[in-house]
Order: structure tokens, then C-alpha cells, then sequence
């Protein structure tokens, strides 16, 4: 049974800075990845999708690297704002891609202005 | 990508009554993916609804208590019925376009008095 885990469960930094975000996952035979967004009460924004053949995906100040291997993954976020504020997860579904996806437990992320 | 609506937003139901979520997709979809999000956790997946046959779903999870149709490619509803306390949460559904991830709809945020 695959198992999503993220750390840490809660972070808490000055506006500007550079941060990381880890996710980890314990079946490697997964076919993506994906990165989400979560504001309070709200749904679920994706932020980057790396397949099971890549190694990273930027948007913007975003990047998300994938190593299946060791079961990580890490989503850079550069030049932090107080409009990243929120919870991000990390979720993987099984080897085919179409089921249902496990997340991780989140981040929950505070910039501070 | 996808564009994903459901109605409502929001509300508010008493105990023992049912309340029915629509969720609208603007492409066609094979699958389409409920989950609930309980305060102060992740998502958990219902019930997985494939158009033309009957709902898949998870353990822990009932027809009776959570019925679903879907109707056509692009339309489904979930039922929430007899409701408790312990039905408080944001209910979401969800569709993958083949190999584009997984997207979300905004969300209902449902309160059970």
C-alpha cells in the first residue's frame, strides 16, 4: 500500500526567502507526480505534474524534482511571497496513472510579510 | 486541462437530512473521483464513478450513505444522506484527463448542525 509523506508538516518563513518542500513516497512504480496548492476551504489548485520519466518541471518561480529511486520528491519555491501562503500537497497515483491518487499529508506553508 | 464546477459552494443542512453536490466537467471524462476532506486532514477518496456502470468505492465508504450517478461524460452527483456531524467536511470531486494529472473542482463545504 503506498504511503505519501510530507515534511515538514508545517513551515514558517520571512518574505523573500528561498524555500523547500518534501515529499516522499514508499512504491516507487508510480506513473506522475503532482504538486498541489490548498487556501483554506477552498479546493485544490495543481501547481506542476512531473511524469515517471522526467527529472524536474519548473513554472515560474516553481520547481519540482522527481528522483522514483529513492521515493522523493521536492517542490523549490524562489523568492517567497504572502500570496504562497497555503497548504501544498504532494499525491501520486498507481502505475497506470488514471486511479485515485494517495496525498501527502501537507505542508502548510506561512510566508511572513 | 480541465475546468471543473459544483454546486453548492457551500451550505449548512441539519442533522438526518441529505444533501446532493453536482460536479460539471467542460470535457468529456471516463473517470471522475470523489473525495472528502475532513477539518485539519487530507483527502480521502469516496468512490471512484465510471460513466455506464456502477460507482467503485472505498473502504469505510457505503452506497447507501453516499450514492452517486453518473449520468454522461461530463456530469456526476454524490449524495450525502442522513447526515451527522461527523459528515462536516469539503467534498470534491475530481477527473483526469488521460496523462494530464488530476484536477480538482473548488470544493463543497458542507456544515452539518
Amino acid at each position: 500500500k503506498q504511503e505519501v509523506t510530507q515534511i515538514p508538516a508545517a513551515l514558517s518563513v520571512p518574505e523573500g526567502e528561498n524555500l523547500v518542500l518534501n515529499c516522499s513516497f514508499t512504491d516507487s512504480a508510480i506513473y506522475n507526480l503532482q504538486w498541489f496548492r490548498q487556501d483554506p476551504g477552498k479546493g485544490l489548485t495543481s501547481l506542476l505534474l512531473i511524469q515517471s520519466s522526467q527529472r524536474e518541471q519548473t513554472s515560474g518561480r516553481l520547481n519540482a524534482s522527481l528522483d522514483k529511486s529513492s521515493g522523493r520528491s521536492t517542490l523549490y519555491i524562489a523568492a517567497s511571497q504572502p500570496g504562497d501562503s497555503a497548504t501544498y500537497l504532494c499525491a501520486v497515483p498507481g502505475s497506470f496513472g488514471n486511479e485515485k491518487l494517495t496525498f501527502g499529508t501537507g505542508t502548510r506553508l506561512t510566508i511572513i510579510p | 486541462s480541465a475546468v471543473i464546477s459544483q454546486k453548492p459552494s457551500r451550505d449548512i443542512c441539519q442533522r438526518g437530512t441529505s444533501l446532493t453536490i453536482q460536479c460539471q466537467v467542460d470535457s468529456q471524462v471516463t473517470m471522475m473521483f470523489w473525495y472528502r476532506q475532513q477539518p485539519g486532514q487530507s483527502l480521502t477518496l469516496i468512490a471512484t464513478a465510471n460513466q455506464g456502470s456502477e460507482a467503485t468505492y472505498e473502504s469505510g465508504f457505503v452506497i447507501d450513505k453516499f450514492p452517486i450517478s453518473r449520468p454522461n461524460l461530463t456530469f456526476s452527483t454524490l449524495t450525502v444522506s442522513n447526515m451527522s456531524p461527523e459528515d462536516s467536511s469539503i467534498y470534491l470531486c475530481s477527473v483526469t484527463p488521460q496523462g494530464l494529472g488530476q484536477f480538482f473542482g473548488p470544493g463543497t463545504r458542507l456544515t452539518v448542525l
